[in-house]
């Protein structure tokens, strides 16, 4: 039971133009969700995360979507560099004794092309 | 401001046998978390440690099984390998692993079962 998803294995995109990665989610207890960027060889980076009490936020060029609604988070990156290739994992966790459990996504590589 | 180290880098290990990772979280965090991330896949939660003690499981067998340490530290340990655990073991340290915050990760050991 695949609780996060991210249905895109793979997305490419021109330097200096939006890149926008998506993740749908199946448990409506999870209240707090995070994007992971993560390089060969290296642990996942922490990038951003919001409150289910928000429907945005922003730090610098990365901005993160939150519908509740439709069980719908993204990531906007602008402009985006070739320094951002890399897997970017979407998760998620639910509040009370279930919080810290962090639920992944399967990830997808974003190919930022010169 | 050391971040989460983990220890060894790389282990070979064959069918049977039992291995021990070791994680330092970063300076300030108390809760340390393991995931196991399999080739292609989103890391899956193992366990988390909070005070010296197992506060959540993830659906993985009693062969799987940890120690936190008065200084945070903590240790996984698996026993009687099976080729399946083959995978990126990774380490996540937080501040009190209740709180929405985000989890901060090492570079994982890279286990592989001959």
């Amino acid at each position: 039971d695949q609780q996060v998803k991210q249905n895109s294995p793979s997305l490419s995109v021109q330097e200096g133009r939006i890149s926008i990665l998506n993740c749908d989610y199946t448990n409506s207890m999870f209240d707090y969700f995070l994007w992971y960027k993560k390089y060969p060889a290296e642990g996942p980076t922490f990038l951003i995360s919001i409150s289910s009490i928000k429907d945005k936020n922003e730090d610098g060029r990365f901005t993160v979507f939150l519908n509740k609604s439709a069980k719908h988070l993204s990531l906007h990156i602008v402009p985006s560099q070739p320094g951002d290739s890399a897997v970017y994992f979407c998760a998620a966790s639910a509040g009370g004794n279930q919080g810290g459990k962090l639920i992944f996504g399967q990830g997808t590589e974003l190919s930022v092309k010169p | 401001d050391a971040g989460v180290t983990q220890s060894p880098t790389h282990l070979i290990k064959t069918r049977g046998q039992q291995v021990t990772l070791r994680c330092s979280p970063k300076s300030g965090h108390d809760t340390v978390s393991w995931y196991q991330q399999a080739l292609g896949q989103g890391p899956q939660f193992i366990f988390q440690y909070y005070e010296e003690e197992e506060r959540q499981r993830g659906n993985f067998p009693d062969r799987f099984s940890g120690h936190q340490f008065p200084n945070y530290s903590s240790e996984l340990n698996v026993n009687a390998l099976l080729l399946g655990d083959s995978a990126l073991y990774l380490c996540a340290s937080s501040l009190r692993g209740y709180s929405n915050q985000p989890q901060h990760f090492g570079d994982g050991t890279r286990l592989s079962i001959l």
